[in-house]
């Protein structure tokens, strides 16, 4: 079936260097891709999404770039703090069976101060 | 506001019981969908609701059982669960269930806190 890798699984910086987590996806169909953030104890909250008609999206410290024809997709973080300290979750949309969002298994996070 | 509520936020009961979950949402979405998230993994789909009907089921057992009264609200019946169904279950909801990929922001899910649920 359709899926996503993540790497890496988890990931430590310094508070103000910058964090870089990438995506692989398979289905050459999909075309929106959205970053999660979950802490602990909540639920995923979006952070920043891109569709497959733009290459860079930025929002302040986060931008997400995305290469269609290589099928990855990756989150830049800068300028890290503490409070980025949480699982972040790529995912691709895509249609298998019905539209759904594919998940990667996640990115453990820390920031160290 | 962007905002997904569930109750309760923390459930625990035993293997007979008859419990629910609770999910509401009033940004106007059509699309409603249940994740189940164990943990250290990503949310797995569960089911999902367009327009108030059932559009997926991701060959969930009979044990768990959706029910959207209405489109602000969606439930899920649990029923002589087992302790491996113990898990966070998540709540989301989209502007709707895209009739075809790329045609807007029909795809972006607003997720709820969450249901701890503890089965003994």
């Amino acid at each position: 079936g359709e899926n996503v890798e993540q790497h890496p699984s988890t990931l430590s910086v310094q508070e103000g260097d910058s964090a870089v987590i990438k995506c692989t996806y398979s289905d050459s169909a999909s075309n929106y891709f959205p970053w999660y953030k979950q802490e602990l104890g909540k639920g995923p909250q979006l952070i920043i999404d891109i569709r497959s008609n733009v290459g860079e999206k930025k929002d302040q410290r986060i931008a997400v770039t995305l290469n269609k024809t290589a099928k990855h997709f990756s989150l830049h973080i800068t300028e890290t703090q503490p409070e980025d300290s949480a699982v972040y979750f790529c995912a691709a949309f895509t249609y298998t069976g019905g539209f759904k969002t594919i998940f990667g298994a996640g990115t453990r996070l820390f920031v160290k101060a | 506001d962007t905002e997904v509520t569930q109750t309760p936020k923390h459930l625990v009961m035993g293997m007979t019981n008859k419990k629910s979950l609770k999910c509401e949402q009033h940004m106007g979405h059509r699309a409603m969908y249940w994740y189940k998230q164990k943990a250290k993994k990503p949310p797995e789909l569960m089911f999902v609701y367009s327009y108030e009907k059932l559009s997926i089921n991701e060959s969930v057992p009979s044990r768990f059982s959706p029910e959207c009264p209405n489109s602000s609200l969606l439930n899920l019946h649990l029923h002589a669960l087992q302790p491996e169904d113990s898990a966070l279950y998540l709540c989301a909801s989209s502007q709707s269930s895209p009739g075809r990929m790329g045609t807007g922001p029909q795809e972006t899910q607003y997720f709820g806190p969450g249901t701890r649920l503890l089965v003994l």
